[in-house]
């Protein structure tokens, strides 16, 4: 119940398209959704995050779209661009719990071709 | 970033041999966490630190000790390294230790065990 489902595993786009990435959750504890964007020999470093309370969220180029209901959020990553390529990780976490407590999904590589 | 140093970025030891894995920080976080990243797990919790001389065990602590004298440094050690421990380690920071408290992460240390 502690687990944060994240797909694909990987993801190839094109320069310009729309990368897509999906996580599913069970504990409907979790009251805090971020994504951590890393890019290769660098730590992952925090992107964008959502709290339940809205459905969507957006920062540039990046939205997160969420579905209490369906206990899912995924990650849209519009006009991509080659600056893009990184793995990104899914998180979720409960706001009482402390933030050891913070559960990763297992990431997506995206490369995005020019 | 938060000003997080990992020492050392890349390191081989042999089967048997302890190994400590130093951790920085500038910024006075009062929290420290230490995770291992792997191919198809993401990222694990091995030990956290709430505080000076105040730790206690992650997801995948066997193996694994740590130790906090001061705010700033956060040490790991793998008292006999494993094969199995080859990975990739990550400290991280955060202000508070709420769940919706972002994680700042170092650059990593690769670890390779022969």
């Amino acid at each position: 119940q502690q687990q944060v489902k994240q797909s694909p595993q990987s993801l190839i786009v094109q320069k310009g398209g729309i990368s897509i990435i999906n996580c599913a959750y069970e504990n409907t504890a979790f009251d805090y959704f971020p994504w951590y964007q890393q890019f290769p020999g660098k730590g992952p470093a925090l992107l964008i995050a959502i709290r339940p309370d809205v459905s969507e969220k957006k920062e540039g180029r990046f939205t997160i779209s969420f579905n209490k209901s369906a206990k899912q959020f995924s990650l849209h990553i519009m006009d991509s661009q080659p600056g893009d390529s990184a793995t990104y990780f899914c998180a979720a976490s409960m706001g009482q719990g402390g933030s050891e407590k913070l559960v990763f999904g297992k990431g997506t590589k995206l490369t995005v071709n020019p | 970033d938060a000003g997080i140093t990992q020492s050392p970025r890349h390191k081989v030891t042999e089967t048997g041999t302890p190994v400590t894995l130093r951790c920085h920080q500038t910024e006075n976080h009062r929290y420290m966490y230490w995770y291992r990243q792997d191919p198809g797990h993401g990222l694990r919790l091995i030990h956290y630190s709430y505080g000076v001389k105040d730790t206690d065990k992650g997801e995948v602590s066997d193996g694994y000790s740590v130790s906090r004298s001061k705010t700033e440094d956060f040490l790991l050690t793998l008292e006999s390294a494993t094969s199995s421990q080859t990975s990739v380690y990550f400290c991280a920071t955060s202000s508070s230790g709420t769940g919706h408290s972002p994680l700042h992460f170092g650059n990593g240390t690769r670890l390779t065990v022969t």
